[in-house]
């Protein structure tokens, strides 16, 4: 069953405007979230993180919302540029043991910005 | 530069051809992690480790051998490929798990007929 759910395989943006990418999860137990942006034929690349004492990380035109009763983070990019035109990734970890945990992705969702 | 790189980028082979992919990170970090990425179903870990000698299975490890004999190189064996082992691998490497910033490779597109 799917830990990290991304249930947008596509977004379409107009240049400048907003674009929100959405990110659901079902363990409770995850208390870091990251999100990862991914250009074709590059391995992909660390965005943003928010810890779960946190309800919103900010960096430059990227802000991560995170909902936790709800399960929900959400990732705004404003404005949106066409080279933010990439595969978004979301993922999740959790502490146990003392240690950090593994990363759980989700599917991705791609986001294309118009000129 | 900090870097994970990974060799070879791209291999066309056989079924039952046993093949290795490298991976080498400069970073000095203790964790690293083999996925795979195939459409519709985003990156599914195979394999990680957490230090030198310390391996365990990821989400998909089945047809896959790891080794962690240095803390550099983490190769992903693959000892008789199928063609449902037919993807877009990538390593990672992070500081330590979870919470670091995991840094990836360029990936290995890997074709097995």
């Amino acid at each position: 069953d799917q830990q990290v759910k991304q249930n947008s395989p596509s977004l379409s943006v107009q240049e400048g405007r907003i674009s929100i990418l959405n990110c659901d999860y079902t363990n409770s137990m995850f208390d870091y979230f990251l999100w990862y942006k991914k250009y074709p034929a590059e391995g992909p690349t660390f965005l943003i993180s928010i810890s779960s004492i946190k309800d919103k990380n900010e960096d430059g035109r990227f802000t991560v919302f995170l909902n936790k009763s709800a399960k929900h983070l959400s990732l705004h990019i404003v404005p949106s540029q066409p080279g933010d035109s990439a595969v978004y990734f979301c993922a999740a970890s959790w502490i146990y043991g003392g240690s950090q945990g593994n990363l759980i992705f989700g599917k991705g969702t791609k986001l294309s910005v118009k000129p | 530069e900090a870097q994970v790189t990974q060799n070879p980028r791209y291999l066309i082979t056989v079924t039952g051809k046993k093949l290795t992919v490298t991976c080498s990170q400069n970073m000095n970090h203790e964790y690293m992690s083999w996925y795979r990425q195939d459409p519709g179903l985003g990156l599914r870990q195979i394999y990680y480790s957490m230090n030198v000698e310390v391996t365990d299975k990821g989400d998909v490890p089945e047809g896959y051998k790891v080794s962690r004999k240095e803390k550099r190189n983490f190769p992903l064996i693959l000892e008789s490929p199928s063609p449902n082992q037919t993807s877009l691998y990538f390593c990672a490497s992070s500081l330590k798990a979870g919470t670091d910033t995991q840094y990836f490779g360029p990936g290995t597109r890997l074709t097995v007929l």
